[in-house]
């Protein structure tokens, strides 16, 4: 069985650094790209961007490049969202999504069960 | 990129059938051909329910159906049931170097 799990939620002031984690299993991890899906509280689904597990291709949306940094760990099959300096309007559920590229549109095929980030001081 | 526009609620009746718009603009996108629809239930996590236009993953009821028009698609779902009350959204992958997905603006599905 597919599953990404995802690490639990966070509580962080303002100017504080963080990582979150989503850990692969029930598929080969290397074939899939891992990507980051925002949603703020009563708001819609907003894509972060991707990275491929065995070369660390990473692509970021516009909205979110240098404001987060994505990587892998290949071998733990593990995917990472970094925040170095966090800001209140960082709050929010975060999750990761599997991309699948065996069907031509590469449908965003299995979800994370999300993390909350909470940045308050 | 701009979010896909889709009505803000749609409701019906069990039993009934509805249909959940989602408009991309004029000009279309390269990759519009590669729309899919999520359902989101409260406190879960978003679920894939149609990819490709039209394909239903295993698994997901044949409820659901996905169609496009132009640079319109639609979800339908038939013989509405109270589980079906949650919030849709449509996503199409934009096909460039930058692999950027945009996402509806989202629909909220009401069971009368």
């Amino acid at each position: 069985e597919v599953q990404l799990v995802q690490s639990g939620a966070e509580v962080k002031k303002p100017g504080e650094s963080l990582r979150i984690s989503c850990q692969g299993s029930g598929y080969i991890f290397t074939s899939h790209w891992i990507g980051w899906v925002r949603q703020m509280p009563g708001k819609g689904l907003e894509w972060m961007g991707v990275i491929y597990p065995p070369d660390s291709d990473t692509r970021y949306s516009p909205s979110f490049q240098g404001q987060v940094t994505i990587s892998v760990d290949k071998s733990a099959r593990t995917a990472y969202l970094h925040w170095s300096s966090l800001k209140a309007s960082d709050s929010a559920m975060y999750y990761c999504v599997r991309r699948d590229c065996g069907s031509t549109g590469c449908p965003l095929d299995y979800w994370g069960q999300g993390t909350l980030v909470t940045v308050s001081s | 990129q701009s979010a896909l526009t889709q009505p803000a609620s749609v409701s019906g009746s069990p039993g009934q059938s509805i249909t959940i718009s989602c408009s991309g603009p004029s000009s279309g996108f390269a990759g519009y051909s590669y729309v899919s629809w999520f359902q989101q239930h409260p406190g879960k996590a978003p679920k894939l329910l149609i990819y490709d236009v039209t394909n239903r993953p295993s698994g997901v009821s044949d409820r659901f159906s996905g169609s496009k028009s132009g640079t319109t698609a639609s979800l339908t779902i038939s013989g509405l049931q109270t589980d079906d009350e949650a919030d849709y959204y449509c996503a199409t992958y934009i096909t460039s170097s930058t692999l950027l997905y945009v996402f509806g603006t989202g629909t909220k599905v009401t069971v009368l």
